[in-house]
């Protein structure tokens, strides 16, 4: 079994819809960050968030650290928001270093 | 603020050549540096964890005499993949992280290596 699971693992949506995606995770963490991958490669951190919720323009994070799950949404989507989504929980080792796994991720395709 | 620059962003080369790429932290000192492995459609690896001025942690099953990762400077961390063959094509993609314990890391645009 993967330490992080995403769903949906492929997601497409009409301009305006409301965006879910879920991550599960089964390791011990200290954080998580949300992660945005364009087509080309190029990565940027949405979110890291220990507890509770964060909010950013038109996407929101919320983690639940007890029940091991995290949700990333997406208000009034644009076909801009078309990427791979990518939960990536901080571990929290027992005097190691800390480090990042990663979900799969989720491709979203927003249409016009 | 927090920008990570990482070049180059595409290398071909035959194989048996030895290749270097940065990763460079623009507007903030990074203590220590990430480099990450992804092969298409997979998720994203991590290679090895690099601090500043110290030798540079290996995940298990990365070759440390074949990735080779100096970060000499709180700006600045190189790999370099040393006589790359197929099997290495990949896009690698370094992170930074300013300080230590809960802070972000922020990420370089990759680097996409095809080896002929």
């Amino acid at each position: 079994k993967n330490e992080v699971e995403q769903s949906p693992q492929n997601l497409t949506a009409q301009e305006g819809e409301f965006i879910t995606i879920n991550c599960s995770y089964s390791v011990g963490i200290s954080a998580l960050h949300w992660l945005q991958q364009h087509p080309g490669g190029g990565i940027v951190s949405l979110f890291m968030l220990s507890s509770g919720k964060k909010k950013h323009g038109r996407l929101i994070a919320t983690i639940n650290i007890q029940e091991k799950h995290s949700s990333l949404h997406i208000t009034a989507s644009h076909p801009r928001d078309s990427a791979v989504y990518i939960c990536a929980p901080i571990t929290d080792p027992q005097g190691g270093s800390e480090k990042l796994v990663f979900g799969k991720g989720t491709k979203l395709t927003v249409n016009p | 603020g927090a920008v990570v620059s990482q070049h180059p962003s595409r290398v071909i080369c035959k194989s048996g050549t030895s290749v270097k790429i940065e990763c460079r932290s623009l507007d903030f000192q990074a203590t220590t540096m990430f480099w990450y492995r992804q092969f298409p459609k997979q998720s994203l690896m991590l290679m090895a964890t690099s601090n500043e001025g110290s030798k540079a942690t290996y995940e298990q099953g990365v070759e440390k005499d074949k990735f080779l990762i100096n970060h000499a400077s709180l700006t600045l961390s190189t790999l370099t993949v040393t006589s790359a063959h197929p099997e290495d094509s990949s896009f690698y993609i370094c992170s930074a992280q300013r300080g230590a314990g809960q802070q972000p890391q922020h990420f370089g645009d990759g680097t996409r290596l095809s080896i002929l």
